[in-house]
């Protein structure tokens, strides 16, 4: 089945750094998504990207979808305690049907920020 | 706009028991989505309904199970409970299947 491999799996930064994590598949997807999760709760959505080569911002995040549809990354720029957290990559293939509705997901990175 | 509601937030079971899990999607999302999380595995698909219909299962056993309502509420059941059942249960809602909303999880703990 299809493997998401996230990198780094942990991150210790001093406030201010800028942050880049990526993901890498071993097939195709076409839509790639980035959640954070917080202690104890689901994981949020922070950007979606639906067309290879799309570069979407959000606020200081910033992600692009692989021109190969094979890989993702996401940039944090200018990091804030509030960074804390786990942030997951997921990957979606959808078919021609539009029946495959899973998300695929990577480890996780674990960020933190110093103050 | 209310979230994505899970009930319970916490559960205890023991071993060969079973357990139901509840999920209430965001109004008007019909696609509801249910994952595992563990230390170990991360997060894994266990299945996803759409109009009450499941319309993709992941690779769990029989054991797992779950359903819709017609007013898209979803549950999903655990049966002959085992250790390695512990997890976060987590469920996604999504309007058209793009950029799922998760709620909070039910953290189940298998003795």
């Amino acid at each position: 089945g299809q493997q998401l491999n996230q990198s780094p799996q942990s991150m210790f930064i001093q406030e201010g750094e800028d942050v880049s994590m990526n993901c890498t598949s071993s097939s195709i997807f076409n839509t790639w998504l980035w959640y954070k999760q917080d202690p104890g709760e689901g994981p949020v959505l922070l950007i979606a990207l639906y067309k290879a080569g799309e570069l979407t911002s959000n606020g200081r995040l910033t992600a692009q979808f692989g021109i190969t549809r094979k890989d993702s990354f996401l940039n944090i720029s200018a990091s804030i305690p509030s960074d804390v957290g786990i942030y997951f990559c997921a990957g979606q293939l959808r078919n021609s049907g539009g029946s495959n509705y899973k998300l695929t997901f990577g480890k996780g990175t674990l960020l933190t920020v110093n103050p | 706009k209310a979230g994505v509601t899970q009930t319970p937030r916490y559960l205890i079971k023991t071993r060969g028991q079973q357990v139901t899990l509840s999920c209430s999607p965001i109004s008007g999302h019909r696609s509801v989505s249910w994952y595992q999380q563990t230390p170990g595995q991360g997060l894994q698909f266990l299945f996803e309904y759409f109009s009450e219909t499941q319309r993709n299962k992941g690779n769990f056993p029989g054991r797992f199970s779950g359903r819709q309502f017609s007013n898209s509420r979803s549950e999903m059941n655990v049966s002959t409970l085992e250790l390695g059942d512990s997890a976060l249960y987590l469920c996604a809602s999504s309007v058209d299947t793009h950029g799922y909303t998760f709620g909070s999880g039910t953290r189940l703990t298998v003795v």
